[in-house]
Parts: structure tokens; C-alpha cells; sequence
């Protein structure tokens, strides 16, 4: 049972746009929900995380927004630039979501 | 500089072998994850420890996966025997539970099973 779902699994967008990449759980047990960020041939490392008691955390161009009655969460990143190209993953400690493909177009 | 180091890096082996990936969490760090990464599962957690207690193995399938903390400075995963389906890169993280949840991970072992 996939414990955390994960979309889109591909994200295309232009430089200078939005992304957002949305995330659901079930296990309302859950109480840490990281983001991680994926280079190819690296381990993920932590992008930004929030607890369920706050609804949006945000740390530069990274933002999460959190909503606890819907079991639902997501990563907004501005200004997305090419650097940010990458895998990421949504979780609920220790689960991870199937990772999303993120291309920033020059 | 702490870091979770992983062992090896690569390993190729025949179909029915042994494989044995090794795991030295963050100095201090009292839990430890292993998870499978494939392109089409993601990243699949197989087990974690914490205080070298398994908490959860229920992603690894027993028959053949076994997961061991011989001491806090070491973890084990082996597979035996193995099989082209078990062709995956395999991450190792730590962290330290309570007082942070973040987990760091390792550089994986890529497993090609031929």
C-alpha cells in the first residue's frame, strides 16, 4: 500500500516560473513531512520540512503549504530556476512519495 | 564533516549470490532507514532501526532480504540469494529520533544482479 502519492511524476516549466508539486497521505499518525531534493547519482537531501500544526513554512524560494484536514500537502518553488532541476520527493516520515521529475527550461 | 558512508558504491554480481551492503550511520544518530530506489517504485522504504532495534522490516520481502545492526556504528543489508529484480540502488540513512526526524542519507550502492 503506497503509504504517500506523489504527483506529478513529471514537471516542466519555464525559467522564472512556479512549480508545484502536490502530495496526500493517509495515516493521519504521521507528524514530519520533508521535502527532499535528488541530483542524479546523489542520496536525496533535505529541500524543507513542516509539522502538521503549521499550515505553510517558507525558506527562500521554497514554500510548503499544509493542510491537515485534507491530508494533503505541496511544494511551491518561485522563480524556478535551471539549477533546480532534480528529482523531488514528498514524505511522511519515513515514507516517501514516487518523486517528481522537475526540468527547469532556460 | 558527518556524513552516512555506504559500502560499496557499486556491486555487480551473478543471479544466486550473495550481497551484503554495508552501512555507517552519523556518529550520535539513533535510527537508521534502508530504502530501494528503482524508476518505476520511487523510493521504497525496507526497514529501519532505532537504537538498533528493528522497528519496521515489513517493505523487505524475508525470504531472501535480511536487514542487521551488529553495533551502532554499523548496519548490514543481505540478500541471499539474489535476483535481477533486486537490480536497484539502495540507500542507507540516519537520524536522530527524538529531537530531529531529518534523515540523512548515504550515496547508495547501485546493485546490478546479472
Amino acid at each position: 500500500q503506497q503509504q504517500v502519492k506523489q504527483s506529478p511524476q513529471s514537471l516542466i516549466v519555464q525559467k522564472g516560473g512556479i512549480s508545484i508539486i502536490n502530495c496526500a497521505y493517509e495515516n493521519t499518525a504521521f507528524d514530519y513531512f520533508p521535502w527532499y531534493q535528488q541530483f542524479p547519482g546523489k542520496g536525496p537531501a533535505l529541500l524543507i520540512a513542516i509539522r502538521p500544526d503549521v499550515s505553510e513554512k517558507k525558506e527562500g524560494r521554497f514554500t510548503i503549504s499544509f493542510n491537515k484536514s485534507a491530508k494533503q500537502f505541496s511544494l511551491h518553488i518561485m522563480d524556478s530556476q535551471p539549477g533546480d532541476s532534480a528529482t523531488y520527493f514528498c514524505a511522511a516520515s519515513p515514507f516517501f512519495g514516487g518523486g517528481t521529475r522537475l526540468m527547469v527550461k532556460p | 564533516d558527518a556524513r552516512v558512508t555506504q559500502t560499496p558504491r557499486h556491486k555487480v554480481t551473478e543471479m544466486g549470490q550473495e550481497v551484503t551492503m554495508r552501512c555507517q550511520p552519523i556518529l550520535g544518530h539513533n535510527t537508521v532507514f534502508w530504502y530501494r530506489q528503482t524508476m518505476m517504485q520511487g523510493l521504497e522504504l525496507l526497514a529501519y532501526f532505532r537504537n538498533r532495534a528493528p522497528l519496521d522490516d515489513s517493505g523487505m520481502p524475508k525470504d531472501r532480504f535480511s536487514a542487521e545492526m551488529p553495533d551502532a556504528t554499523l548496519a548490514t543489508l543481505k540478500i541471499q540469494p539474489s535476483e535481477p529484480r533486486d537490480s536497484a540502488v539502495y540507500f542507507c540513512a540516519s537520524g536522530l529520533v527524538p529531537g530531529g526526524t531529518e534523515a540523512f542519507f548515504g550515496q547508495g550502492t547501485r546493485l546490478t544482479v546479472v
